[in-house]
């Protein structure tokens, strides 16, 4: 089983639609979580950090569930600049950052 | 002002060469990690080095060779290049604190092909 695992897609959505990613991590000890996104050709950047509470920045929601290892991002009313790759990451406390394997997002006029 | 900065951004090169990529960041930081994301777009951590000192050595052939002259700086040295070592390296740093580590920032890769 991989250490992170995120739905590969792809989610080919309408502009304005919602979409939901999830991810799940195998390792309980596992620190801290954030979701990048990278665009093709491009480096990843980071979108946003998931504390336990969730977050929102904007259009974009983060939620972390521990008890059932995963974590999830909303986006609401998708833009065509949403579609990207978006990459769930997990850290343990020892400084190790594992990547999902991406999740791909293609949003259509 | 770019905050990590890799060079070459592009690399062509036959099998058997040895080559070297290099890395700066300029944010502070005390961590930085080489990663390699290959043609199916997998990115997968290789070295990871806390204030100079390697921390994370993921299964990488001995022919990859990483070096941290200093907390800005992290090479990368490959020696006889194979066709399967095509891909794209990214550097990235994150402030490490209490062995927790922070969000990392990316260079913007460099594009190796080896023919």
């Amino acid at each position: 089983r991989k250490e992170v695992e995120q739905d590969p897609g792809p989610f080919n959505v309408p502009e304005g639609a919602t979409v939901a990613f999830n991810c799940t991590y195998s390792n309980s000890a596992s620190q801290s979580f954030f979701w990048y996104r990278q665009d093709c050709r491009k480096e990843p950047k980071l979108l946003m950090s998931v504390y336990s509470s969730g977050n929102e920045d904007g259009r974009f929601t983060a939620q972390l569930n521990r008890a059932s290892q995963y974590i999830s991002l909303l986006i609401r009313d998708s833009k065509l600049s949403d579609s990207a790759t978006y990459l769930c990451v997990v850290n343990t406390n020892a400084g190790k950052s594992t990547f999902g394997d991406g999740t791909t997002l293609t949003v259509k006029p | 002002d770019t905050a990590v900065s890799q060079t070459p951004k592009y690399l062509v090169t036959q099998m058997g060469n040895d080559k070297s990529i290099k890395c700066e960041q300029n944010l502070g930081h005390d961590t930085m990690y080489w990663y390699k994301q290959d043609s199916k777009k997998f990115l997968k951590i290789m070295f990871s080095y806390n204030n100079k000192e390697l921390i994370i050595n993921e299964t990488v052939p001995n022919r990859f060779s990483p070096k941290s002259p200093d907390k800005a700086h992290l090479n990368l040295h490959i020696n006889s290049l194979e066709l399967g070592d095509s891909a794209v390296y990214f550097c990235a740093s994150s402030a490490h604190l209490s062995g927790r580590a922070y969000e990392q920032y990316f260079g913007p890769g460099t594009r190796l092909t080896v023919t």
